[in-house]
């Protein structure tokens, strides 16, 4: 069974331009959501998807968008990034009512 | 607004030892709260959780307790080894396990040999 797996697991990017991150979700898992970790923070939600629909919302800008596909991975886009856009970006996968799963996480820096 | 509050960042306990690491809440929707050990360089594992309608849940060494009129958790560690050495996040969400979480900043615990 593997587990949740982000890539990339490191990238630097320039104010102002955009970046996907991507996440493919545990086997049989249909729920994803994602979470921005910033340094000395606990993990904040930004958004969950269920059999690729939009499920929940945090309190995010619309930059930040997201897809799920038919096989349950998913993308995390953010457009016009800004230097507080610096953080880990978790991906989680549940079976409803289950607890989430989560990857290693997508390290952004933004210079 | 801090929903989810771990007011202590860092906990030192000798081996063998309890280790007891708590949180503390404010909102009165949340239903169901969770435990999550983070490594260095991994995602958050699942540990442990306890619903509203319990007020102790245990599983080996890990027991978690739940104070509902104080709005307060705790996660007890007994006995603690050099393994548990990690990041605890305390979460809490009011619709289920894999929804929504919010979750505290988290408390480093070091488990000296």
């Amino acid at each position: 069974e593997t587990g949740v797996t982000q890539s990339p697991t490191h990238l630097i990017k320039t104010r102002g331009q955009q970046v996907t991150l991507r996440c493919s979700s545990q086997s049989g898992h249909n729920t994803v959501s994602w979470y921005q970790q910033a340094l000395g923070q606990g993990p904040q939600f930004i958004f969950q998807y269920y059999r690729e629909e939009e499920n929940g919302r945090g309190n995010f800008p619309p930059r930040f968008s997201g897809l799920q596909f038919p096989n349950y991975s998913s993308e995390l886009n953010v457009n016009a990034l800004e230097l507080d856009d610096s953080a880990l970006y978790l991906c989680a996968s549940s079976f409803p009512g289950q607890f989430y799963t989560f990857g290693s996480g997508t390290r952004l820096t933004v210079v | 607004d801090q929903q989810v509050k771990q007011n202590s960042p860092s906990l030192s306990v000798q081996e063998g030892r309890i280790s007891i690491l708590n949180c503390d809440y404010t909102n009165s929707m949340f239903d169901y709260f969770l435990w999550y050990k983070k490594y260095p360089a991994e995602g958050p594992t699942f540990l442990i959780s306890i619903s509203s309608i319990k007020d102790k849940n245990e599983d080996g060494r890990f027991t978690v307790f739940l104070n509902k009129s104080a709005k307060h958790l705790s996660l007890h560690i007994v006995p603690s080894q050099p393994g548990d050495s990690a990041v605890y996040f305390c979460a809490a969400s009011h619709t289920g396990a894999n929804s929504k979480l919010t979750f505290g900043k988290g408390i480093t615990l070091s488990v000296r040999p």
